[in-house]
């Protein structure tokens, strides 16, 4: 069965500083897609990042940026100079072939981050 | 690209009430429809999927079922709602496992 594990439950971290959210996933199956979304207090999901399992580039948009190592199964998150805007839960989330769950995402249970001035 | 209606925004609803959340898709066709629950300061956990009209799995027991009478439609209802189905509710949907849509929520207070 599939599985996502964000280990990290709440971080809090001083504007500017740097901060690296954890996922790692367990899956089965060989092709798979990976997700970070940020849900702001309001509620809403914001897509920020989809990646499949064939490629493993790291990918950098603005201040963030991803590390995609699938020999730890790991897929994280890091936020460079972070900004009180970025508060929010981050959820990591798989989605993988072998789901008997109509290719639903299965989510961790998220990280709260809290930037504070 | 897909958008997804979901109403209401808020519900406060007595312990003992019926339920009726719509979801509504657009931009696409025969998507696979799910609902998410997220009990307050917890991770986002599915309840239902569909993958057709009138498909429905449920991933939990509980209190609540859903329907989808149309292709783009799609509905989370209860008959007597208990403290326990307080939550953030979510509709998602996605025609392809790539691309996934989410519904802005409704957030509902049992009372």
């Amino acid at each position: 069965a599939q599985k996502v594990t964000q280990a990290q439950t709440e971080i809090s971290v001083v504007e500017k500083e740097d901060v690296t959210l954890d996922c790692v996933y367990e899956t089965r199956d060989t092709t798979y897609y990976l997700f970070w979304y940020k849900q702001p207090p309001s509620g809403e999901l914001v897509f920020l990042i989809r990646r499949n399992s064939f490629d493993e580039q790291n990918e950098i948009s603005g201040r963030y940026s991803w590390n995609f190592q699938k020999s730890t199964s790991s897929f994280n998150f890091t936020i460079t100079a972070s900004q009180v805007v970025d508060s929010a839960v981050y959820f990591c989330a798989l989605s993988d072939l072998n789901s008997n769950s109509g290719y639903a995402l299965n989510f961790g249970k998220g990280t709260s981050l809290l930037v504070t001035p | 690209s897909q958008t997804i209606h979901q109403w209401p925004a808020t519900l406060v609803q007595p312990v003992g009430s019926p339920l009726s959340l719509e979801c509504t898709v657009e931009g696409t066709s025969n998507p696979n429809l799910y609902w998410y629950r997220q009990a307050a300061g917890r991770g986002l956990q599915l309840l239902f999927y569909s993958v057709g009209i009138g498909q429905i799995s449920s991933e939990v027991p509980q209190n609540l079922s859903a329907s989808r009478p149309q292709d783009r439609q799609f509905i989370l209802s209860s008959k007597k709602l208990l403290l326990s189905d307080s939550g953030f509710y979510l509709c998602a949907c996605t025609p392809d496992r790539y691309g996934y849509t989410f519904g802005s929520g409704t957030r509902l207070t049992v009372v």
